[in-house]
């Protein structure tokens, strides 16, 4: 089964900084999700991303499948991005739309 | 804006009691999951569907947990007794077949 470690656990940053979290994955998958939780609880799919790189406004993600590995990017930090930005990977080799192993989270605090 | 939506939002219950959530996936997706997000924890698989048929249940306790898909439009995850390390946020996702998962606002569940 695949494990998921991400990093930073938390990471507080001044408004503009630019942002990166961290995701290692134990077991080669074919697609790696990065998900967002805001303090309401509620859980947004960011991207879902199989190789290369994926753009979305200010937040960009990356992946290398070789090295097992994702980053989360965020350019020009704002207070409204802060939340908790969860890595997710599919619990068994080769899973797609299949049932996601967590990280434990970045709790993200961007100050103004 | 279709959105995955489950009932009921918060549920107090003693420890003995039967809890039942209910899920309603987006019309279209052919995948179900059920998730349990806890402080210790964090984001846990419990059980997944497709097709209305279940693929992996093995992150419920079977003794006292069990998920079924009655029709396309309705998951249901019922806990028989409940114990107070039940008290979670279970959230319900759906998606396509090898594509993102849309997250539901989940159900918080404090049994006392």
């Amino acid at each position: 089964k695949n494990e998921v470690e991400q990093s930073p656990q938390n990471l507080t940053a001044q408004e503009g900084e630019f942002i990166t979290i961290n995701c290692s994955y134990s077991v080669g998958i074919s697609a790696l999700h990065w998900l967002q939780q805001h303090p309401g609880g509620g859980i947004v799919s960011l991207f879902m991303l199989s190789s290369g790189k994926k753009k979305h406004g200010r937040l960009i993600a990356t992946i290398n499948i070789q090295e097992k590995h994702s980053s989360l990017h965020i350019t020009a930090s704002h207070p409204r991005d802060s939340a908790v930005y969860i890595c997710a990977a599919p619990s068994f080799s080769g899973g797609g739309a299949d049932g996601l192993t967590f990280g434990k989270g970045t709790h993200l605090i961007i100050q103004p | 804006d279709a959105r995955v939506t489950q009932t009921p939002r918060h549920k107090v219950t003693e420890m003995g009691q039967e809890v039942t959530m209910r899920c309603q996936p987006i019309l279209g997706h052919n995948t179900v999951f059920w998730y349990r997000q806890t402080m210790m924890q964090g984001l846990e698989l419990l059980a997944y569907f497709r097709n209305r048929a279940p693929l992996d249940d093995s992150g419920m306790p079977k003794d006292r947990f069990s998920a079924e898909m009655p029709d396309a439009t309705l998951a249901t995850l019922k806990i028989q007794p409940s114990e107070p390390r039940d008290s979670a946020v279970y959230f319900c996702a759906s998606g396509p077949l090898k594509g993102e998962q849309y997250f539901g606002p989940g159900t918080r569940l404090t049994v006392t």
